[in-house]
């Protein structure tokens, strides 16, 4: 299976000032498409996931601009430019490329 | 608006069985594969099984092969997920999700299973 790894797993971020998250595949998310399929997810506390990003940098509807996504192969980072206090929550990345699909160990975002 | 609702969850003891469901609506379910995701107490997410939009094709997760039994009902829009010999390493929010292009766009609520004696 791929090992997807976050990092860091925990992050205190004043509001207003900007988060990274960096996630590592074991191999490469280049699907034989030529597509990588990478997302992010927002898990608040005690909410189902609700996923932020699709193949690598595409925002789902709804999601601020202020989330993006970036990388490419086995490197990838999600980053907030300007965190709210509404991000609280435990963000996973996950790739879809191969089965099974797996994911990151979820970093938790406090304020 | 696309909903996901599980159901059949509960308290088991050690070795016991449980049927968990998950309805759809919202969308032609059988034009989706469908995943179960797992979340134990204070812990990460884990896929659990997937089965594609016809059934024919089913994958489980090791922890979990030989044990539990995914299978739908397109004709009900519904998911299940069939849990024998149950042990405390199962005790989890099972969550439905859809599965499409290699992501989980919708999940459901989930439904807790609790494994104790």
């Amino acid at each position: 299976d791929v090992v997807m790894t976050q990092s860091p797993l925990s992050l205190l971020v004043t509001v207003g000032q900007p988060a990274s998250i960096s996630c590592r595949s074991s191999q490469s998310l280049v699907y034989g498409d030529g597509e990588t399929y990478l997302n992010w997810f927002q898990q608040r506390p005690g909410q189902s996931p609700r996923r932020l990003i699709f193949k690598v940098s595409n925002r789902d509807s709804g999601v601020p601009d202020r989330f993006s996504g970036s990388g490419s192969g086995t490197d990838f980072t999600l980053k907030i430019n300007r965190v709210e206090a509404e991000d609280v929550g435990v963000y996973y990345c996950m790739q879809g490329s191969h089965w099974p699909y797996t994911f990151g160990q979820g970093t938790k975002l406090e304020i | 608006e696309v909903q996901l609702v599980e159901s059949g969850g509960g308290v088991v003891q050690p070795g016991g069985s449980l049927r968990l469901s998950c309805v759809a609506s919202g969308f032609t379910f059988d034009d989706f594969a469908m995943h179960w995701v797992r979340q134990a107490p204070g812990k990460g997410l884990e896929y659990v099984s997937l089965i594609n939009d016809n059934g024919e094709t089913i994958h489980y997760a090791d922890s979990v092969k030989g044990r539990f039994t995914i299978s739908r009902d397109n004709s009900k829009n519904s998911l299940y997920l069939q849990m024998n010999s149950l042990g405390t390493d199962d005790t989890a929010l099972y969550y439905c999700a859809r599965d499409y292009m290699g992501s989980y766009e919708y999940w459901g609520q989930g439904t807790l299973v609790t494994v104790s004696s």
